[in-house]
């Protein structure tokens, strides 16, 4: 089945521990994407990759990190997490980074940190 | 800069009924829109989107969504409301000539009465 996973899907958390959601598609896609989900705002980018070993930010980056090793896996890192960031998080691929491209979207992750 | 507005943040309508979830959009220059819904505790799946071409779009689950360019509108429509509809739907723009960013809505939830 083409699906895209996360892992894990809950997590809670302490202020400045380390974590990483990490992110997988079977498709094949080139284009992988991260967003954060928060009550009246909608779905905010927050890092995309055009394809293996090509990362750019999108609009609310600060306090993250990611990679593109493979092009199946695009983990997200947030090396000292603040209660800010807790959130609802959605990977999400793609074909290719073209603009008409609908995108496929995982689970979610639901992070608390407290 | 790249916005979308949804106007109403909830909709309701009795099963049986027509639907409409209102959306309107700014870019610079040629938008591809598109609808995706999020049931709960999912993820979003892929409705349908605006590329070119006809303005009245169709796409899963019987929905369909008209373009309108000098209202800057891209409203989601289905004539028979079902209660299964109930969900929370995402109206999103993308701007050809300004990246890869999907700028999504706010969201309006759906509540179908039975």
């Amino acid at each position: 089945e083409a699906q895209v996973t996360q892992n894990p899907r809950y997590l809670i958390t302490v202020t400045g521990k380390k974590l990483t959601v990490t992110c997988s598609q079977n498709m094949n896609h080139e284009y992988m994407s991260w967003y954060r989900q928060d009550p009246g705002l909608g779905l905010r980018q927050i890092y995309y990759s055009m394809n293996v070993e090509v990362t750019d930010k999108g609009d609310v980056p600060e306090g993250y990190k990611v990679s593109r090793k493979e092009k199946r896996n695009f983990p997200l890192i947030l090396e000292s997490p603040s209660p800010n960031q807790t959130s609802l998080y959605f990977c999400a691929s793609s074909v290719q980074a073209s603009s008409y491209n609908e995108q496929f979207f995982g689970p979610g992750t639901r992070l608390t940190v407290l | 800069a790249q916005s979308v507005a949804q106007p109403e943040d909830q909709v309701n309508v009795a099963e049986g009924n027509p639907l409409t979830v209102k959306c309107t959009y700014s870019v610079s220059g040629n938008p591809y829109l598109f609808w995706y819904v999020q049931y709960p505790n999912r993820g979003l799946q892929f409705l349908l989107k605006y590329i070119t071409g006809d303005n009245l779009v169709k796409g899963s689950y019987g929905f369909e969504a008209e373009f309108n360019k000098s209202q800057t509108s891209f409203h989601l429509k289905k004539p028979s409301a079902l209660v299964s509809d109930s969900a929370l739907y995402f109206c999103a723009v993308r701007d050809f000539q300004a990246g890869t960013a999907l700028i999504f809505g706010k969201g309006t939830t759906l509540s179908v009465s039975s």
